[in-house]
């Protein structure tokens, strides 16, 4: 069935440098929502974007929607040491509303 | 939160003993998933449920697996008999009418 394939896998960055993770799609997604694992927590939602070219932002958070509805991209700038978790994007997958999560982008802040 | 109680938060077990999961959401959802997490496979939907009754349980790895939503309050996931490559976080989550879900804070599995 349609994945939502996420990347990187891991991204080391220094204190206040920036972060972006993305999801791609083959085909076109009606939705995609952005989660953020902490260490040892469970998925937290963070946002969902519906329209094409959707740009969403949340403090240092920017969430993107590709115009072809096709890819996403959540972009952090000036990591702090509380963005250290995991990322995981989330769309519904073949002909089911029910979302699939990807595998997800660990970001690791070093200080 | 949305109010997702899981028990037990942790859970050690010897290969081939019985495993129950419990999962409390709050009332208001329609939607109930439950969810395994292992590094190596990732977030894995397992079965979910819309109104109690079971919907889509082709993520359930083998027969071993039974999920059970007796009432809007309580659900059970069951491994008998267990393996060590049972061992995982599983995490219940909720969907109250719109697409967002609410995850509780997951049972760590080992079986030994």
């Amino acid at each position: 069935g349609q994945q939502v394939m996420q990347i990187p896998q891991y991204q080391h960055v220094q204190e206040g440098e920036d972060f972006t993770t993305y999801c791609n799609s083959s085909t076109t997604l009606s939705n995609i929502q952005w989660y953020k694992q902490r260490p040892g927590g469970h998925p937290v939602f963070l946002i969902q974007l519906v329209k094409s070219g959707e740009v969403k932002k949340q403090k240092r958070l920017t969430f993107q929607f590709g115009e072809a509805k096709k890819n996403s991209s959540l972009h952090i700038t000036a990591t702090q040491t509380t963005d250290v978790g995991t990322y995981f994007c989330a769309a519904p997958s073949g002909g089911s509303y029910i979302p699939t999560f990807g595998r997800g982008t660990s970001l690791i802040v070093h200080p | 939160d949305a109010g997702v109680i899981q028990s037990p938060r942790h859970e050690v077990t010897e290969m081939g003993q019985e495993v129950t999961l419990r999962c409390k959401p709050i009332s208001g959802h329609d939607y109930l998933f439950w969810y395994r997490q292992t590094m190596m496979r990732g977030l894995e939907l397992l079965i979910y449920f819309n109104n109690n009754v079971p919907i889509d349980d082709s993520g359930m790895p083998e027969d071993r697996f039974s999920a059970k939503m007796p009432n809007a309050s309580f659900s059970t996931l069951k491994i008998q008999p267990s393996e060590p490559r049972d061992s995982a976080v599983y995490f219940c989550a909720i969907r109250q009418g719109g697409e967002t879900q609410y995850f509780g804070p997951g049972t760590r599995l080992l079986v030994l």
